[in-house]
């Protein structure tokens, strides 16, 4: 199976903060590798899908680079509603792995 | 508007058995492939099962096989998740996800988990 690890798992930060967020796969998976936000109470919706498109909707400060084993999700510009623990998963070969998620909250 | 809506949660006893449902709204269900992720409280998500869109292939997650079993009636647009032999590690809301992808050149070249259901929730207690 496909071990997915993301770093940190927690970080505090304040309105208008620059937010990256790390991704790491046990193995190559091309760039099959998707981005989801989840706030509390809710279901998870995608915001980056291979690696790095933006997902129709989703604002423009949301980014996602990498490929292979590396990939990075940041937030140019963290606003109020971007506060909500974020996971990705990669979508290269069953059984498909999520990270364990970084929870975003605010300083 | 595209549309999940799960069904079937509950408490249920150790060893009992639960049938979740999906009910899908504003596409083409039949064309698409469809999943069960579940998440255990206050933990991360975990992939459960897989089935493509005409029904010939399943796939589960290892901690689940040969108690779960994903199905679909395509004429009633909806996802079933049979779930047999619970155990306490099987309490969580469980979501039903419809796998879009994109293609080029005739080939997927990503596939993504969108929509997702709201959400029913399973505890299996005695």
């Amino acid at each position: 199976d496909i071990q997915m690890t993301q770093s940190p798992s927690s970080l505090s930060a304040s309105v208008g903060d620059r937010v990256t967020i790390t991704c790491r796969a046990s193995q190559s998976i091309s760039t099959y590798l998707n981005w989801y936000q989840q706030k509390p109470g809710k279901a998870p919706t995608v915001l980056i899908y291979d690696a790095s498109r933006l997902q129709s909707g989703v604002p423009s400060r949301f980014s996602g680079s990498g490929s292979g084993t590396d990939f990075t999700l940041t937030i140019s510009s963290l606003q109020p509603g971007d506060f909500a623990t974020y996971y990705c998963q990669q979508f290269y070969i069953t059984p498909l792995t999520f990270g364990p998620g970084t929870k975003v909250d605010m300083k | 508007q595209v549309q999940l809506v799960e069904s079937g949660g509950g408490v249920v006893q150790p060893g009992r058995s639960l049938r979740l449902s999906c009910a899908a709204s504003g596409f083409t269900f039949r064309t698409y492939t469809m999943h069960w992720v579940r998440q255990a409280p206050g933990k991360g998500l975990e992939w459960v099962a897989v089935i493509r869109y005409d029904g010939t292939n399943k796939f589960y997650a290892d901690s689940v096989k040969g108690r779960f079993t994903i199905s679909r009636d395509n004429s009633k647009s909806t996802l079933y998740l049979q779930m047999n032999s619970l155990k306490s590690d099987d309490t969580a809301v469980y979501y039903c996800a419809r796998e879009t992808i994109a293609m080029v050149g005739g080939t997927i070249a990503a596939n993504w988990f969108d929509p997702w259901g709201q959400g029913t929730l399973v505890t299996v207690s005695s």
